[in-house]
């Protein structure tokens, strides 16, 4: 079965110190990947997404994500964090070529990221 | 800028009561999600639609169902509320099917308590 994992519920890093969210998948093919970002209170922001070529994607708000095919993974990362990249974090999947039609993205159960000042 | 708007931000029912929420989007997008967000799961897939009177299941279709009549309104439907349906539904949109590689835009959501 096709899945996602984000395997932390929780990150906490201090504010100027690089940050790391991790995220694994199992899904057939060369998949779509993408990461959301969501805001207290708000819906989720598109942050980047990777569907081919170079491996490290850059995306909104200085973050980046690394695709590592032989671990299955696509990591979000950014340097240096800011207090304000505090929310909760999905990793979403797509596999390129549907089934049954179904385009649908699996999404991760989401990463709250806090960052301390 | 891309728009998706949510009829509302909170609202609360009662059990039994048929619930209307609706989200309309201002891009002309073909594709049309509905999910409810719960702490721990994540985004559960309810129904989606890829086109104007078009609609399929997601992964949690029971107790729900969604109307498109017009390209930018899709609306999900909860036929008899319960209390297992207090949650946090999000809309979506996307550009059409066939182009798997597009993100989804979002509304802020709903907030919705069943009583």
């Amino acid at each position: 079965a096709q899945s996602v994992a984000q395997p932390e519920d929780q990150v906490n890093v201090a504010e100027g110190n690089p940050l790391t969210v991790k995220c694994t998948y199992s899904v057939s093919g060369n998949p779509y990947l993408f990461w959301y970002v969501q805001y207290p209170n708000r819906g989720l922001q598109f942050l980047l997404k990777y569907i081919t070529g170079d491996n490290l994607v850059k995306g909104s708000y200085g973050f980046e994500a690394e695709f590592n095919k032989s671990q299955t993974s696509f990591h979000l990362k950014k340097p240096s964090a800011l207090v304000s990249d505090s929310a909760l974090y999905f990793c979403a999947v797509r596999a390129p070529i549907p089934m049954d039609s179904n385009y649908q993205l699996i999404w991760g159960a989401g990463t709250k990221l806090i960052i301390k000042p | 800028d891309v728009k998706v708007t949510q009829s509302s931000r909170y609202l609360v029912k009662r059990t039994g009561e048929k619930v209307f929420l609706e989200c309309v989007q201002d891009m002309d997008h073909e594709n049309m999600f509905w999910y409810r967000q719960d702490p721990g799961l994540g985004l559960r897939l309810i129904y989606f639609s890829y086109d104007v009177k078009m609609k399929e299941k997601g992964d949690i279709p029971e107790g729900y169902s969604v109307s498109r009549e017009k390209k930018e309104r899709f609306s999900l439907i909860l036929e008899s509320a319960s209390t297992n349906q207090t949650s946090m539904y999000l809309c979506a949109s996307s550009l059409w099917v066939g182009v798997s590689n597009q993100p989804q835009h979002f509304g802020d959501g709903t907030r919705l308590s069943i009583l």
